[in-house]
C-alpha cells in the first residue's frame, strides 16, 4: 500500500538523449510536486500541479516538461539531458495547495547523468 | 528574497538531547516546518508551527518566535537511528504557496 511510488528508482543514461520519470499516489491528493535534490543535498521546488492544473513553475530549464493526466499521476519527461541534471528527484503529493499542507515523499529517482 | 539558515553538522551522544536551530528570512508565511530524511531515503514531515511557542510530538519537540525569525527542532532521549539529515522549511504564501527548504543539518548520533 505505497503512498507515492516513483519509476524509474535509478537512472542512468548519456548526454543528449530523453528520458521520463512517473510519479502515482493512492492518498486521494488533489496537489502534486517535483522536486529536486543536489549532491549537496539542497531540496528545491521545481513544479506543482493541482487537480491537474500548473500552480508552480520555478525557474528550471524548459528541458523539463511535467506532464499530469490525472490528478494521482505527474510525469517529469527531460529532454537532452546534461550533465547538471544529475541528482535525485522526488515526487511528494499533498491534500490542498497551500503550503502548510503536510507533504508527502515518494522514495525519489536518481538520475546519473554520463 | 526568502532564505533560512541552519548549522551543517551536529554530532551528539545516544540518549542526550540536541537542538538544532532555524533562522530564516522571508516575505510571508504559514509557518515552519520540519523534516527528516535518513541517507538514501525520502524526506518525511517531523512537525509543523504556525504559531509562536512549542509543539511537541514524542520524542521531538518544534519551536517557532515569529518575532526572531527563529525556529528549532529538539530532539530528546537520542537514538541511533535518529542519524539523519533534518530540514527546516518555510511554508510561504507569498507569490505561490510554497515549501522552501534550508539546506539541511546532519545530525550524527554517537553511542
Amino acid at each position: 500500500d505505497t503512498a507515492v511510488s516513483q519509476t524509474p528508482k535509478y537512472l542512468v543514461t548519456q548526454m543528449g538523449n530523453d528520458k521520463s520519470i512517473k510519479c502515482e499516489q493512492n492518498l486521494g491528493h488533489d496537489t502534486m510536486y517535483w522536486y529536486k535534490q543536489d549532491s549537496k543535498k539542497f531540496l528545491k521546488i521545481m513544479f506543482s500541479y493541482n487537480n491537474k492544473e500548473l500552480i508552480i513553475n520555478e525557474t528550471v530549464p524548459n528541458r523539463f516538461s511535467p506532464k499530469s493526466p490525472d490528478k494521482a499521476h505527474l510525469n517529469l519527461h527531460i529532454n537532452s539531458l546534461e550533465l547538471g541534471d544529475s541528482a535525485v528527484y522526488f515526487c511528494a503529493s499533498s491534500q490542498g495547495d497551500s503550503s502548510y499542507n503536510e507533504q508527502f515523499f515518494g522514495p525519489g529517482t536518481r538520475l546519473t547523468v554520463l | 528574497g526568502q532564505s533560512l539558515e541552519q548549522p551543517s553538522e551536529v554530532t551528539a551522544v545516544e540518549g542526550a538531547i540536541v537542538q538544532i536551530n532555524c533562522t530564516y528570512q522571508t516575505s510571508g508565511f504559514y509557518g515552519l516546518s520540519w523534516y527528516q530524511q535518513h541517507d538514501g531515503g525520502a524526506p518525511t514531515f517531523l512537525s509543523y508551527n504556525g504559531l509562536d511557542g512549542l509543539e511537541e510530538t514524542g520524542r521531538f519537540s518544534s519551536f517557532l518566535s515569529r518575532s526572531d525569525s527563529y525556529g528549532y527542532l529538539l530532539l530528546q532521549e537520542l537514538q541511533m537511528k535518529d542519524s539523519a539529515s533534518y530540514f527546516c522549511a518555510l511554508n510561504t504564501y507569498s507569490s505561490a504557496s510554497k515549501i522552501i527548504f534550508g539546506s539541511g543539518t546532519r545530525l550524527s548520533i554517537r553511542p
